[in-house]
C-alpha cells in the first residue's frame, strides 16, 4: 500500500496560485493519484486524478514526474472559499487494494 | 444521476443499541467504501466491497459488519454501540476509471 506524505498546514493569501505536495514513494505501476477537497461537516470532494505527467481541469492542475514518487496540486488564484482539508490518495480507483488517506494539507486562504 | 445518497444525517445512539447506516450509488460502480472520520482527524476506511456478495475489512472494522446484497446498496451495520464510535460516516464509491466519490456523510453520536 503506498504511504503518503503531506504537509499539515499551509498558509497563502487571495489571488495566490497555491501548490501542495504529495510524497508517495511506493507507488505501484497501476496506481492513480487523486486529491481530494474537504469543508467541515461534508464528505471529501473529488478535485482531479491523474497518473503520469500534467492533468489540468476547470479548478485546478496535477503535476506528476516520471518517477511518480511525489505529485503536486496546483490551485491557481486561490480565494478565501478554497479554505479547506485537502487529501492526496494514491490507489487503484477500483480499489480492492484498500484505499487508505494520509492527514491531509489543512489550507488556510487569508485576505 | 444523485451519485452516493446516505441516510440518515444525524442520528443519536445510547450505548449498546444498534443501527444501520444507509448507503446507495446510481453510477452503477462496482467498488463501494465505508469510512469514518472523527473530529478534526483524517478519514479511515471500515470496510470496502469490489461487488455484490464481495467485502473486505479495511483498517478500523471491529464494531461494524456490512454487506453487499445489490450494485447500489452498502449498507454499515452497528452492533451494540460504544461511544468510541462517535463520528461522522461516509460511504463512497468508485469505478475501474475513476472515484472513490463520497457521499455527504451520517454524523452519528453515540451517549
Amino acid at each position: 500500500l503506498a504511504k503518503t506524505t503531506q504537509p499539515i498546514s499551509m498558509d497563502s493569501y487571495e489571488g495566490q496560485e497555491v501548490n501542495i505536495t504529495c510524497s508517495h514513494n511506493n507507488i505501484a505501476t497501476n496506481d492513480y493519484i487523486t486529491w481530494y477537497q474537504q469543508f467541515p461537516s461534508q464528505g471529501p470532494r473529488f478535485i482531479i486524478q491523474g497518473y503520469k505527467t500534467k492533468v489540468t481541469n476547470e479548478v485546478a492542475s496535477l503535476f506528476i514526474p516520471a518517477d511518480r514518487k511525489s505529485s503536486t496540486l496546483s490551485l491557481p488564484r486561490v480565494s478565501l472559499s478554497d479554505t479547506a482539508v485537502y487529501y492526496c490518495l494514491v490507489g487503484v480507483p477500483q480499489g480492492g487494494g484498500k484505499l487508505i488517506f494520509g492527514q491531509g494539507t489543512e489550507l488556510s486562504v487569508k485576505p | 444521476n444523485a451519485g452516493v445518497t446516505q441516510t440518515p444525517k444525524f442520528r443519536i445512539l445510547k450505548i449498546g443499541q444498534s443501527m444501520t447506516l444507509q448507503c446507495a450509488q446510481d453510477m452503477n460502480h462496482n467498488y463501494m467504501y465505508w469510512y469514518r472520520q472523527d473530529p478534526g482527524m483524517g478519514l479511515k476506511l471500515i470496510y470496502y466491497s469490489v461487488g455484490a456478495g464481495i467485502t473486505d475489512k479495511g483498517e478500523v472494522p471491529n464494531g461494524y459488519n456490512v454487506s453487499r446484497s445489490t450494485t447500489e446498496d452498502f449498507p454499515l451495520r452497528l452492533e451494540l454501540a460504544a461511544p468510541s464510535q462517535t463520528s461522522v460516516y461516509f460511504c463512497a464509491s468508485s469505478s475501474s476509471g475513476t472515484g472513490p466519490f463520497f457521499g455527504p456523510g451520517t454524523r452519528l453520536t453515540v451517549l
